[in-house]
């Protein structure tokens, strides 16, 4: 079974920082790999996924992430936030034959204008 | 599509009572998942089917959560009896067997408050 750590529990900055959150995944096989994003009172929306082929990819409202697999890390960055960006971040994995998501514990970012 | 679709939004209801929560999965999808989203636990899988049939339930907590999915467009996660600890917002998501590597779609939740 494939277990995903989140390193960052809760991460505060201002607008136009930049971003990085942590994740690793324990699993030694193939492995699909997802960000997700919860804005606050809503459901969990897709940002980026990576199947395979170039392990940096890119999301939806300026985020990326990069798959290092030699680490085992899918760690998510945007260059400049903005308040918007106000949100829980969740890294999840399932392997490519299993449709069992596995999430992380989440990391609360919260951006001050 | 309208995307996933739970009912209801929001759920208060007393201990001991029964508390039935509702999935429409998105047309097509062959995959449903309920998932329990607490502060403590985070998000929890607690059972998925595939065309309708469970498929792993080990996460469900107690022989008081059962769910069933009759048919491909509905599935049900009841509570019984409820309890505070219960507390918690339920997601349903869904995802498609026709192209092996997919995410899943969730739907907005239930937010259940057992007082």
């Amino acid at each position: 079974a494939q277990s995903v750590s989140q390193h960052n529990h809760h991460v505060i900055l201002s607008e136009a920082a930049s971003l990085e959150l942590g994740c690793n995944y324990s699993y030694g096989g193939t492995v699909n790999l997802f960000w997700y994003v919860q804005y606050p009172g809503q459901h969990l929306q897709l940002l980026l996924k990576y199947f395979s082929g170039d392990p940096l990819v890119k999301g939806i409202k300026g985020f990326e992430a990069e798959f290092i697999k030699s680490k085992f890390s899918f760690n998510l960055r945007k260059p400049s936030v903005q308040w918007s960006d106000t949100a829980e971040y969740f890294c999840a994995v399932n392997a490519p034959d299993d449709y069992k998501l596995s999430f992380g514990a989440g990391t609360t970012v919260t951006v001050r204008a | 599509d309208a995307g996933v679709i739970q009912s209801p939004r929001h759920e208060v209801t007393e201990m001991g009572q029964e508390v039935t929560l509702r999935c429409k999965p998105i047309s097509g999808h062959d995959y449903l998942f309920w998932y329990r989203q607490t502060m403590m636990r985070g998000l929890e899988l607690l059972i998925y089917f595939n065309n309708n049939v469970p498929i792993d339930d080990s996460g469900m907590p107690e022989d008081r959560f059962s769910a069933k999915m009759p048919n491909a467009s509905f599935s049900t996660l009841k509570i019984q009896p409820s309890e505070p600890r219960d507390s918690a917002v339920y997601f349903c998501a869904s995802s498609t067997l026709g192209a092996r590597n997919t995410e899943a779609f969730f739907g907005q939740g239930t937010r259940l408050t057992v007082v």
